[in-house]
């Protein structure tokens, strides 16, 4: 069964520092991998996709995440962080021709000055 | 047009009253979601439309009835609901593409913030 890890419910970072937020995947095909990020009350906007190709994806917002299949993993990175970061990040898989898409449980990202 | 619209922002209502959320996008889309989501938790799918047909129902209570009048509107209807219903709800919508080699990537909107007293 398909199935999406966050293993850190919350981070807290310093602005200006590196961030790595963690997910791992169950899936048995190549999977569809997203990040989304939530701030408070709002929707679900798109960070980043992985379908195939580059496992290094830039994405909006200056994040990048890596698709290491060895590992099963698609961690998000951000080399600078900003206050304006502060929010609730979501990893997800889909299924292809699906429509159903599973999401981890997120991870809640602090930014302290 | 790039997004997905949803109204109204908020919503409160009493467990006895019929109130309707509405979902709208100009995308073209052909597939069109509705998500419940509590705090501090994922979005849990409730129901995926299909070229307006109901395609997935995940067992919601018959309380929550969807309906998708053309490709570009999505309702869902909602009757004598439970306080524990309150929860944000997302809309989202993706082109269908029937064939199975593609995924059907969302836009959500910004979501229905609904209160049962």
């Amino acid at each position: 069964a398909q199935s999406v890890t966050q293993p850190d419910i919350h981070i807290t970072v310093s602005e200006g520092a590196s961030l790595e937020l963690r997910c791992n995947y169950s899936y048995g095909a190549t999977p569809y991998l997203f990040w989304y990020v939530q701030s408070p009350g709002q929707g679900l906007q798109l960070l980043l996709k992985y379908f195939s190709g580059d496992t290094l994806v830039q994405g909006i917002k200056g994040f990048e995440a890596e698709f290491k299949r060895s590992q099963s993993s698609f961690n998000l990175r951000k080399p600078s962080v900003h206050w304006s970061d502060a929010a609730e990040y979501f990893c997800a898989v889909g299924a292809a021709g699906g429509f159903k898409t599973i999401f981890g449980a997120g991870t809640r990202l602090f930014v302290k000055a | 047009d790039t997004e997905v619209t949803q109204t109204p922002k908020h919503l409160v209502m009493g467990m006895t009253n019929k109130k309707s959320l509405k979902c709208e996008q100009h995308m073209g889309h052909r597939a069109m979601y509705w998500y419940k989501q509590k705090a501090k938790k994922p979005p849990e799918l409730m129901f995926v439309y299909s070229y307006e047909k109901l395609s997935i129902n995940e067992s919601v209570p018959s309380r929550f009835s969807p309906e998708c009048p053309n490709s570009s509107l999505l309702n869902l209807h909602l009757h004598a609901l439970q306080p524990e219903d309150s929860a944000l709800y997302l809309c989202a919508s993706s082109q269908n593409t029937l064939a199975g080699s593609s995924y059907n990537e969302q836009f959500f909107g910004p979501g229905t913030r609904l209160t049962v007293l």
